[in-house]
């Protein structure tokens, strides 16, 4: 059973740091790889989507690489703002449509 | 962008009673739309599966006959919480395909449902 774990739980810093949201998984037979942004209220956000046979994907001040074979995950935010507060959840596809998430990352950027 | 709404935004009901729970895929039809649960602190969890005119997949321990999802419409899903009960309250998520799009991998989410059962 795919299990997905994401490190720290919660992470406080204060805005203009560079900071890393760690994801694991315990099966590295998946299509891709997903980091969504969900906020109080509002559905989920896709961030970056990273392909199996990929190792990261960048979208502005945001960065993601993928280490399949050791089951490893990483989301590298810029420059961090307080509009980056949110909670961060990593999800991974063991098939074609179906998600499996993690427990998420809670962030807050204070000004 | 692709909106997918839910509703109510939030419930409280009674023990017992029947909640239903509405997804609706705003500006595109859906041929695919899933629900999700979400507990305090936990993960998003994928409950079923449903596709429109047929019956929904449910995931391994969803009861079927407790959580009746309906997806009469390319546009309308719909989850029903049988007889809740106090450790059904939790935040409930839908998510929809848009037909138009070859890629299975995108999904809009909606901004999800709070349930608690007294």
């Amino acid at each position: 059973k795919q299990e997905v774990t994401q490190i720290p739980a919660a992470l406080s810093v204060p805005e203009g740091e560079n900071l890393v949201l760690n994801c694991s998984f315990t099966d590295s037979a998946i299509y891709n790889l997903q980091w969504f942004r969900q906020d109080p209220g509002k559905g989920l956000t896709s961030l970056l989507l990273i392909q199996s046979s990929q190792r990261e994907q960048t979208s502005g001040r945001l960065n993601a690489s993928l280490d399949k074979s050791s089951g490893r995950s990483t989301l590298y935010i810029a420059a961090s703002q307080p509009g980056d507060s949110a909670t961060y959840l990593c999800a991974v596809r063991p098939g074609f449509q179906k998600l499996v998430f993690g427990t998420g990352t809670r962030l807050l950027v204070s000004p | 962008g692709a909106v997918v709404s839910q509703h109510p935004s939030r419930v409280i009901c009674k023990s017992g009673t029947s909640v239903k729970i509405e997804c609706r895929s705003l500006d595109f039809q859906a041929t695919t739309m899933f629900w999700y649960r979400q507990f305090p602190k936990q993960s998003l969890m994928l409950m079923a599966t449903s596709n429109e005119g047929s019956k929904a997949t449910y995931e391994q321990g969803v009861e079927k006959d407790k959580f009746l999802i309906n997806h009469a419409s390319l546009t309308l899903s719909t989850l029903t919480v049988t007889s809740a009960h106090p450790e059904d309250s939790s935040f409930y998520i839908c998510s929809a395909r848009d037909r138009r799009i070859l890629s299975l991998e995108t999904q809009y989410f909606g901004p999800g449902t709070r349930l608690l059962v007294l």
